[in-house]
């Protein structure tokens, strides 16, 4: 079965860097477009950035424009956010889902990591 | 680019049907027909319900369906069930910087 699962979240600094990882199984990651959402506390999800299935096309959030790098690795099945001068309001957890049903970046996100706390606090 | 615009809550008595709504622009809603629709329940990652507008993945029940007039969208969730009761996300694909947008929410309370 198709399974989603992300690790890296934790504590940090404002102004400093982290990065989330996506350990993807069940269905081949090389053909899929993937996705990373957030949710801050409390709050309405927020969609952070895409990235096409051989990664040779990434789209962001304005949000987040210039300070997040979405990548993935398909020989090791993995989605991956470098996240750099982080601020406050980037607190969240952040899921990374699988474009999906169809074929289609932005048609509907179809699974989704259990997701991972990111809490910028100094 | 701004969320697309739901209502704060909705709610309903078992048996009964409920409709959400999701208003958008002529970025989003108004030109494009992907529309999803994701149901959320506390400390639960997000599911899948619509997509396409009206299409249901395999598995969701037919109890959920999805449809679109110009910039609006909706959600109807008929024979309401004490399951139902979460958080409910409408989405789409916009034509702004930001190419992929979520409404800001609805919580759906089952009486």
């Amino acid at each position: 079965q198709v399974q989603l699962v992300e690790s890296g979240g934790g504590v940090v600094q404002p102004g400093r860097s982290l990065r989330l990882s996506c350990a993807a199984s069940g269905f081949t990651f090389s053909t899929y477009p993937m996705h990373w959402v957030r949710q801050a506390p409390g709050k309405g999800l927020e969609w952070v950035a895409a990235i096409s299935y051989d990664g040779g096309s990434t789209n962001y959030a304005d949000s987040v424009k210039g300070r997040f790098i979405i990548s993935r690795d398909n020989s090791k099945n993995t989605l991956y956010l470098q996240m750099n001068s982080l601020r406050g309001d980037d607190t969240a957890v952040y899921y990374c889902a699988r474009s999906g049903p169809e074929r289609g970046t932005y048609r509907g996100l179809d699974y989704w990591g259990q997701g991972a706390l990111v809490t910028v606090s100094s | 680019q701004s969320a697309l615009t739901q209502p704060a809550s909705v709610s309903g008595s078992p048996g009964q049907s409920i409709t959400i709504s999701c208003t958008g622009t002529s970025s989003d809603l108004g030109v494009y027909n992907y529309v999803s629709w994701y149901q959320q329940h506390p400390g639960k990652a997000p599911k899948l319900m619509i997509y396409d507008v009206s299409n249901r993945p395999s598995g969701v029940s037919n109890r959920f369906s999805g449809s679109k007039s110009g910039n609006t969208a909706s959600l109807t969730i008929s024979g309401l069930q004490a399951e139902d009761e979460a958080d409910y996300y409408c989405s789409s694909y916009t034509s702004s910087s930001t190419p992929y947008v979520f409404g800001t929410g609805t919580k759906v309370t089952v009486l």
